[in-house]
């Protein structure tokens, strides 16, 4: 079965600075990747979403992923970050035909002033 | 429409209570899923219907029991439930089942099991 390692669990940065969420998938098939934000109490929104070809993926809000076969990575990325960036992020990984989507441990992205 | 909603927003009950949380879309989704979140973990898969079918169940307890009355309507019916039920309920949709789909979060069910 496919699974997603989100290798940092807190990333505190200043605000202004770039910041990288680091996420590595494993499946026996090809997977289709996607980062979500979680702000408190609220569900899941997508920030963006790997299906296929190119390998640099843009999202809503200024971030950014870029899927990385050899190294099974989908790290998310944003060249400067604001306050309102605070909130969990979780790396999700499903397989065609696959129902069942699964989601990393989450990152805690705190943006101190 | 965009939205996913769920009623109600918290609900606290005791362990010999029936209660039912709800959600509806009306976006066109053929695909609806149930997820458990604890406090500070990640959503984990409950149940996916896929045209109003059962298509997994994620060896969930007997005390959650699933319905899917039309392609709009998802409901969760609690029973018996124990104080480690205490969660936030997601639920989502998405086109189909097939994978390449994101998913449509609803806010969530707070609940609380006394």
């Amino acid at each position: 079965a496919q699974s997603v390692t989100q290798l940092d669990s807190q990333v505190p940065v200043f605000e202004e600075a770039p910041v990288e969420l680091r996420c590595n998938y494993s499946s026996s098939v090809s997977v289709y990747l996607f980062w979500y934000v979680q702000y408190p109490n609220q569900g899941l929104q997508l920030l963006l979403k790997y299906l296929s070809g190119s390998t640099l993926v843009k999202g809503i809000n200024g971030f950014e992923a870029e899927f990385n076969k050899s190294q099974t990575s989908f790290h998310l990325r944003k060249p400067s970050v604001h306050i309102s960036d605070t909130a969990e992020y979780f790396c999700a990984v499903s397989v065609p035909g696959g129902g069942d989507m699964r989601f990393g441990a989450g990152t805690r992205l705190t943006v101190k002033p | 429409d965009t939205e996913v909603t769920q009623t109600p927003k918290h609900l606290v009950m005791g362990m010999t209570n029936k209660k039912s949380l709800k959600c509806e879309q009306h976006m066109g989704h053929r695909a609806m899923y149930w997820y458990k979140q604890k406090a500070k973990k990640p959503p984990e898969l409950m149940f996916v219907y896929s045209y109003e079918k059962l298509s997994i169940n994620e060896s969930v307890p007997s005390r959650f029991s699933p319905e899917c009355p039309n392609s709009s309507l998802l409901n969760l019916h609690l029973h018996a439930l124990q104080p480690e039920d205490s969660a936030l309920y997601l639920c989502a949709s998405s086109p189909s089942d097939r994978g390449r789909d994101e998913q449509y979060f609803g806010p969530g069910t707070r609940l609380t099991v006394t």
